[in-house]
């Protein structure tokens, strides 16, 4: 059984551009949680989808978007971009939120230069 | 608003030793916890999840409990090897609407020395 995948693994961008980054999850997962991970801050939430809605959004500046589309993959995209957001990007599925084990993927790991 | 505590921030140990990792919690309303382990640059790997209403969880040399009442969680690893060196975070969902968000604690770096 395939884990969570998440494309690309490894991005280069420069102050202003945007980028979208993006999660497969496990097969019969419906919900997808994102999370910012960087040395200062440990792993921040940014938003959960659940069938395609948002559910949940964490406390980051509307530059940071998401959505899902009908087949549970989702996508995050970051306009705008600053330094600052330079992090890893952690993409975790389950079964259903909260309830069930939450298994993440390996990153995508973005730097803005 | 929930906040996770771990402690200590990092831990160094003789192979072979046993060892426990410590997790608290401010608010006892959640739905699990959920210990991940990590290794630098990578992503997290599951390693126990105790749902509110257990006490403990066990996998092979890991043992996990959960005192929901007193807002703590302790990981126990038996016999320490040099592969378990990594980071160890613990996480709690909420529950209701707000069981999809995991709220980590700063994580415990743990190094196993041969």
């Amino acid at each position: 059984k395939a884990g969570v995948t998440q494309t690309p693994r490894y991005l280069i961008k420069t102050r202003g551009q945007q980028v979208t980054l993006s999660c497969s999850p496990i097969s019969g997962h419906r919900s997808v949680s994102w999370y910012q991970q960087t040395p200062g801050q440990g792993l921040q939430f940014l938003f959960e989808y659940f069938s395609e809605t948002q559910r949940n959004k964490g406390n980051f500046p509307g530059r940071f978007s998401g959505r899902q589309f009908s087949n549970s993959r989702s996508e995050m995209n970051v306009s705008t971009l600053e330094l600052g957001d330079s992090a890893l990007y952690l993409c975790a599925s389950s079964l259903n939120p909260g309830t069930t084990e939450a298994f993440f993927g390996q990153g995508t790991r973005l730097t803005v230069v | 608003k929930q906040e996770v505590t771990q402690i200590p921030a990092a831990l160094s140990v003789p192979e072979g030793e046993n060892l426990v990792l410590n997790c608290s919690f401010t608010d006892s309303a959640i739905y699990n916890l959920q210990w991940f382990r990590q290794d630098p640059g990578k992503g997290l790997t599951s390693l126990l999840l105790i749902q509110s209403s257990q006490r403990e969880q066990t996998s092979g040399r890991l043992n996990a409990s959960l005192d929901k009442s007193s807002g703590r969680s302790t990981l126990y690893i038996a016999a320490s090897q040099p592969g378990d060196s990594a980071t160890y975070l613990c996480a709690v969902s909420g529950v209701d609407n707000q069981g999809g968000k995991l709220i980590f604690g700063q994580g415990t770096e743990l190094s196993v020395k041969p």
